[in-house]
């Protein structure tokens, strides 16, 4: 099976711009969560997506948005880029099957934006 | 805040057996125990997970304490390849709702050395 994708790999913006990154996962996984990995801060939780509907939301301002399609591809935006945003964008899927579930997320290879 | 604590950083010698402590003394019942590590700049790679009894797969074992408390990751053999930060994370199982979030601390950096 193939694993999470995510495009582009490697992306130069400047101040002032948009940018949508996009993510695939794996065949048959229902829910797609998005995380930001700066070295000062870290890795952090963005947005959850399960169904085209955003179930989880991260402490992250309403310039970073997304939307999940109906094969469960999401896409992510960041509007009026900054400088601070410029790090590594990681895209996760699960099965998210219902029930007990302890749905492991696996990782794609990132984005990574760089903001001039 | 994670809810976690590991070691910033720990050196194993190549085919010696890396021991990676975590602690979670607040863990909750219904949390379970995930590893992953991520190599340089690549995305984070699942390992393993346990919630009471001790796991292992092609990759790892996974040894929680009978109090939940702390827990050991195993790589039984270390390789060069093994070189990488690695995360514990406690998360709460779900029935079927929203998955939650993986609360990433900073993580172990293992060094294998030749």
């Amino acid at each position: 099976k193939a694993g999470v994708t995510q495009t582009p790999r490697y992306l130069i913006k400047t101040r002032g711009q948009q940018v949508t990154l996009s993510c695939s996962p794996i065949s048959g996984h229902r829910s797609v969560s998005w995380y930001q990995q700066t070295p000062g801060q870290g890795l952090q939780f963005l947005f959850e997506y399960f169904s085209e509907t955003q179930r989880n939301k991260g402490n992250f301002p309403g310039r970073f948005s997304g939307r999940q399609f109906s094969n469960s591809r999401s896409e992510m935006n960041v509007s009026t880029l900054e400088l601070g945003d410029s790090a590594l964008y990681l895209c996760a899927s699960s099965l998210s099957s219902g029930g007990l579930s302890t749905d492991t997320q696996y990782f794609g290879p990132g984005t990574r934006l760089t903001v001039l | 805040d994670a809810k976690t604590t590991q070691p910033p950083s720990m050196d194993c010698a190549e085919g010696r057996a890396a021991n990676l402590p975590c602690n979670h003394s607040t863990i909750s019942g219904n949390e379970y125990v995930y590893w992953y590590r991520q190599i340089h700049s690549q995305g984070p790679q699942y390992i393993i997970h346990g919630l009471k009894n001790n796991e292992t797969n092609e990759m790892a074992s996974l040894i929680i304490t009978e109090d939940r408390k702390s827990s050991t990751l195993i790589l039984p053999h270390a390789t060069l390849r093994d070189t990488a930060v690695y995360y514990c994370i406690v998360r709460v199982g779900n029935y079927g709702g929203s998955q939650g979030n993986l609360i990433f601390g900073k993580g172990t950096k293992l060094s294998v050395k030749p």
